[in-house]
């Protein structure tokens, strides 16, 4: 299994255009989540999806969207992005488990830079 | 979520234990502590939970205060490549009433030295 795969691992972009990231997995799991990161912080919930055709909106959404067309992909996009978008994305996905485990598995990350 | 407050830093010698405490005074009872690590720039890694009773796997134990409260992680022998960002989460578990979404605070980072 590859677990949690994102694409691509590097980007630069400059102000105003668009970008879509991917992110797939191939553990069957029903919820998916996008997450930021900046430099000396914690992850940040950008949206997420409890199945195949439903996303809503996390913590800081604002600039992003999200599509969910099938069980194992998960993609994000940037309609114009903006130097504030400057990031490393994360992708997870979970799977619901009786022992409350729910453990998330997480991507290597996309590092976004936006000039 | 119950807010979760944790040390910014801390350091431990290698081989020796490493114990990360986490604060969680306003959990509710269905909720469970969560501990994730981030070893530089990677993503998060789960390492283990739990509800009210210790718990302990193969990377570390948890201790949780009768009370619920606070609770700390060991690692019982720490190695340089545990030297990491620590994260103590608290909520429910995933259902059709949770989403299952994880609010990460700044963590511990965990420097562990030779």
């Amino acid at each position: 299994n590859a677990g949690v795969t994102q694409t691509p691992k590097f980007r630069v972009l400059k102000t105003g255009q668009s970008m879509t990231l991917l992110c797939a997995q191939d553990m069957n799991h029903e919820y998916m989540y996008w997450y930021r990161q900046d430099p000396g912080m914690g992850l940040r919930l950008i949206h997420y999806s409890v199945g195949e055709g439903t996303t809503a909106k996390g913590e800081v959404p604002d600039g992003y969207n999200v599509s969910r067309l099938k069980k194992q992909n998960f993609l994000l996009g940037l309609e114009s992005a903006a130097p504030s978008q400057t990031s490393v994305y994360f992708c997870a996905s979970s799977a619901v488990q009786a022992t409350g485990r729910n453990e998330q598995f997480f991507g290597p990350g996309t590092r976004l830079t936006v000039l | 979520d119950a807010k979760t407050t944790q040390p910014p830093s801390m350091d431990c010698a290698e081989g020796r234990a490493a114990n990360l405490p986490c604060n969680h005074s306003t959990i509710s009872g269905n909720e469970y502590v969560y501990w994730y690590r981030q070893i530089h720039s990677q993503g998060p890694q789960y390492i283990i939970h739990g509800l009210k009773n210790n718990e302990t796997n193969e990377m570390a134990s948890l201790i949780i205060t009768e009370d619920r409260k606070s609770s700390t992680l060991i690692l019982p022998h720490a190695t340089l490549r545990d030297t990491a960002v620590y994260y103590c989460i608290v909520r429910v578990a995933l259902g059709s009433s949770n989403t299952g979404k994880l609010i990460f605070g700044q963590g511990t980072t965990l420097q562990v030295k030779p």
